[in-house]
């Protein structure tokens, strides 16, 4: 089936450490997207890319990292930079101006 | 306008009422307009991509219209169902295509 992965689904970090979100697609889409969602609040940006290779800072980039070495995937990194990374947190990838999403990942500190 | 803005923030209907939401975003640099639907344990589903000023676009019972130039859309849904339980979202999409959400409106339908 075609579609956009997520994974984990539940993922916990110690203080201090960094993790990585998985978010492969494989509908061949060129445009990915991250956005964290808090309690009460909607999807802010964190990152996104246009092209493998090539990735632009959202308005919450502060403590994240992200690579696009190639096409379907689109890994996120939440450092040990970002002070309260407790959330919710979708990917997406974009064919024309439309987005698809991911299920999801809930990110929790121990 | 320097965020995207989406009122109320939540909305309980009866069955069959009619409804509409509003979405506030930047009028400058802006390049699309989007509105999802969000149900509860799934994913953002796509319900409308607007461009133009003046759109209106109709998917069976929901509606959308678009203004560019005072910055704002409307989303409308005829005879509320239960099934329409779901938090909509609005999203502005930059020259960049950078999307930009609202916080959102969560609808409940009564039966």
């Amino acid at each position: 089936d075609g579609g956009i992965t997520q994974s984990p689904k539940y993922l916990f970090r110690k203080e201090g450490q960094n993790v990585t979100l998985s978010c492969e697609q494989n509908l061949n889409h060129d445009a990915m997207y991250w956005y964290r969602q808090d309690p009460g609040q909607g999807l802010r940006l964190i990152y996104y890319s246009q092209i493998v290779n090539d990735f632009q800072k959202g308005d919450i980039a502060e403590g994240y990292s992200v690579s696009r070495e190639k096409k379907e995937s689109f890994p996120l990194t939440v450092t040990s930079a970002q002070k309260n990374p407790t959330a919710f947190y979708l990917c997406a990838s974009r064919t024309g101006q439309k987005l698809f999403f991911g299920s999801g990942t809930q990110l929790s500190v121990l | 306008i320097l965020n995207v803005e989406q009122s109320p923030q939540s909305l309980h209907v009866q069955e069959g009422d009619s409804t509409n939401f509003t979405c506030s975003f930047p009028s400058s640099n802006f390049y699309a307009l989007h509105w999802y639907r969000w149900e509860t344990a799934k994913s953002p589903e796509a319900l409308f991509v607007m461009t133009l000023n003046g759109d209106e676009k109709k998917k069976g019972r929901i509606s959308a219209t678009l203004n560019t130039k005072e910055g704002y859309s409307y989303l409308y849904i005829k005879g509320s169902q239960p099934e329409d339980s779901a938090t909509y979202l609005c999203a502005s999409m930059d020259s960049s295509y950078k999307l930009i959400f609202g916080s959102g409106t969560r609808l409940l339908v009564r039966p």
